[in-house]
């Protein structure tokens, strides 16, 4: 079954304190992105990848970072999380640029 | 600038027929995506319209009008699992043309 997942699903954390919010897709797309979500603010990407090693900052990248050292995974890396970054995170991937994107099912994160 | 532009709120009723607008300030772009969300959950594709024109999908359809710098989403023998948010989405042609552009979504509420 084609699948995007992300863990962990809900997360509760204090300032500063580093955090990785996992991705890993099995539909061998090249095209990966990190979405955050806050009510009145529509999705706003934060990274995406166009294929391993190749990485680039979205809209709202202030705060996180990425890697992509194999095709199928994508993590989100808040290495001193801050209470603004408390939002519903989602991992996307597509076959290509243009293509369908397909979600992850989100994480809710809350940064205390 | 870049924008797409949504109403934030639409109600109807269990039977009507809704229709949500999107309109849009971009130079170009390849096409226009719909994606459905509800309560949640995961953004989910609903259709894709490359060139203007109708594109149906069961009670689902999709128009598209580059001329008038617009598109719509039409939902017909509305359900109450109908309710849900609905985002219009482009990538750009021009300039980065690697990632989508997002309306901010409209919140459909379905009463019986």
């Amino acid at each position: 079954e084609a699948q995007v997942t992300q863990n962990p699903r809900y997360l509760i954390t204090v300032t500063g304190k580093k955090l990785t919010v996992t991705c890993s897709q099995n539909m061998n797309h090249e095209y990966m992105s990190w979405y955050r979500q806050d009510p009145g603010l529509g999705l706003r990407q934060i990274y995406y990848s166009m294929n391993v090693e190749v990485t680039d900052k979205g809209d709202v990248p202030e705060g996180y970072k990425v890697s992509r050292k194999e095709k199928r995974n994508f993590p989100l890396i808040l290495e001193s999380p801050s209470p603004n970054q408390t939002s519903l995170y989602f991992c996307a991937t597509q076959r290509g640029v243009g293509e369908t994107q397909y979600f992850g099912p989100g994480t809710r994160l809350l940064v205390l | 600038g870049q924008s797409l532009e949504q109403p934030s709120e639409v109600t109807a009723v269990e039977g009507a027929i809704v229709q949500i607008n999107c309109t849009y300030q971009t130079s170009g772009f390849y096409g226009l995506s719909w994606y459905q969300q509800h309560d949640g959950g995961a953004p989910t594709f609903l259709s894709y319209n490359a060139l203007d024109g109708l594109e149906e999908t069961g009670r689902f359809s999709s128009f598209l009008s580059r001329s008038d710098s617009y598109g719509y989403l039409l939902l017909q023998e509305l359900q109450m699992k109908d309710s849900a948010s609905y985002f219009c989405a482009v990538r750009p042609n021009a300039g980065n043309n690697r990632k989508l552009i997002w309306g901010l979504g409209t919140s459909l509420a379905v009463n019986p």
